[in-house]
């Protein structure tokens, strides 16, 4: 199985801050790469897919990149509503596999 | 608008069997894999198992093959996950996922139900 890594586990920052979660695979995954948020007590919800397709009605402020094995999310000013923990997930071979998470947090 | 409701999850004894349903509305179910994905509370998501948009193609974690089965009815817009033989591990709150694709397991999700959570007594 693919094995995703997020990194950092956890972060602080500000409302307005340009923030970046990056996410390893443990092999190459092309652009194979989904990215989800999960604000607490609710069911994930898509953000990003194919790398840097940003899914219907989600702001311009989330970006995504990366291809092979290394990847980034950024939000380039942060709103209230995004604290909140984010997850990427591997579509390229089967099991598919999400990373362990990143919680962003209001610091 | 797409809505997937699930069902079944509960306090259960190691060991016992459960089923877990999932109910579409909103989209042309028949034409879409769909998939479990499960939490346990304060932790990350684990993809547990997918089955093709016309039932032929089923895939299983590790953790769950051989205990869990998947299925789907699509004149009834239902997917159902059979645990059998549960075990303390398999607590979570079990979330049904409507992909993207319709034959292939290598999906992403574009929509989510609100979980149904199964508590396992020892």
């Amino acid at each position: 199985d693919i094995q995703m890594t997020q990194s950092p586990s956890s972060l602080s920052a500000s409302v307005g801050d340009r923030v970046t979660v990056t996410c390893r695979a443990s092999q190459s995954i092309s652009t194979n790469l989904n990215w989800y948020q999960q604000r607490p007590g609710r069911a994930p919800k898509l953000l990003i897919y194919a790398t840097s397709t940003l899914e219907s009605g989600i702001p311009s402020r989330f970006s995504g990149r990366g291809s092979g094995t290394d990847f980034s999310l950024t939000i380039s000013s942060l709103q209230p509503e995004d604290f909140a923990t984010y997850y990427c997930q591997q579509s390229y071979s089967s099991p598919v596999t999400f990373g362990q998470g990143t919680k962003v947090e209001i610091k | 608008e797409v809505q997937l409701v699930e069902s079944g999850g509960g306090l259960v004894q190691s060991g016992r069997s459960l089923r877990l349903s999932c109910a579409a509305s909103g989209f042309s179910f028949e034409d879409f894999a769909m998939h479990w994905v499960r939490q346990v509370p304060g932790k990350g998501l684990e993809w547990v198992s997918g089955i093709s948009w016309e039932g032929s193609r089923m895939g299983y974690a590790d953790s769950v093959r051989g205990r869990f089965t998947i299925s789907r009815d699509n004149p009834s817009n239902s997917l159902y996950l059979q645990i059998n033989n549960l075990r303390p591990e398999d607590m979570a709150l079990y979330f049904c996922a409507k992909g993207l694709n319709d034959y292939t397991l290598r999906d992403y999700f574009d929509s989510w139900g609100q979980g149904t959570l199964v508590a396992v007594s020892s």
